[in-house]
């Protein structure tokens, strides 16, 4: 019973490196979402995909793309990190629900720090 | 635009106190309400949720009144236990905001034996 699956756990990139953050779903969602968590300001969306085959902007989207590989997966990549992009990532899946009442599931994140 | 405010942390309580973490919300829409918790190391879980006006969400002792004139939805729990030590978030889902979930800061529990 994996639910949503992260890799990896921990990373370190220095400054203008590149990496691509992996997620996958087994619970037949259709909407995944990534969000960073900063201490003292919650979760922030980055991006998130309403269903296969579409992706949109979330409130903090600068720095970093991303992919809905398949229903499954949503990869999000930072083409040249920097070091304000420290931070814990969560990526998060749900049920597509009109109504809005469908909670997110997430993963166990990543800890990413960039010097 | 939407936004969740809830009381800033950490709290710090003894096992078998009363717990009370306030959280207001502003929406345009008729959003869902829910509560998460997040232990170390981990990610959210579900704590509980409420879909409409004087919805009651309970789980694990833990509940939470949807009240639209005081636009709060407060999470209470009558006896915390050291486990209970983690951090929760409110958090808001509507129309008005493409479906897509608003999180408060987060406020850090604290429970000592």
């Amino acid at each position: 019973n994996a639910g949503v699956t992260q890799t990896p756990k921990f990373q370190v990139l220095k400054t203008g490196q590149s990496m691509t953050l992996q997620c996958a779903q087994d619970m037949n969602h259709n909407s995944m979402y990534w969000y960073r968590q900063d201490p003292g300001m919650g979760l922030r969306l980055i991006y998130y995909s309403a269903s296969e085959g579409t992706t949109d902007k979330g409130e903090v989207p600068n720095g970093y793309n991303v992919s809905r590989l398949n229903k499954r997966e949503f990869s999000l990549r930072l083409e040249s990190a920097a070091p304000s992009q420290t931070s814990v990532y969560f990526c998060a899946s749900s049920e597509l629900v009109w109504g809005g009442e469908s909670p997110l599931h997430f993963g166990n994140g990543t800890r990413l720090t960039v010097t | 635009g939407n936004s969740v405010t809830q009381m800033e942390g950490p709290v710090t309580l003894s096992e078998e106190a009363f717990l009370t973490i306030n959280c207001t919300y502003t929406a345009t829409g008729y959003p869902s309400l829910f509560w998460y918790v997040q232990y170390p190391g981990e990610g959210l879980q579900l704590l509980l949720k409420a879909t409409k006006a004087d919805d009651k969400g309970s789980n694990k002792g833990f509940e939470a009144t949807y009240r639209k004139e005081t636009t709060s939805f407060h999470l209470e729990k009558g006896s915390v236990q050291v486990s209970d030590s983690a951090v929760y978030f409110c958090a808001l889902s509507d129309l008005g905001g493409g479906f897509k979930t608003i999180f408060g800061a987060g406020t850090r529990l604290f429970v000592k034996a």
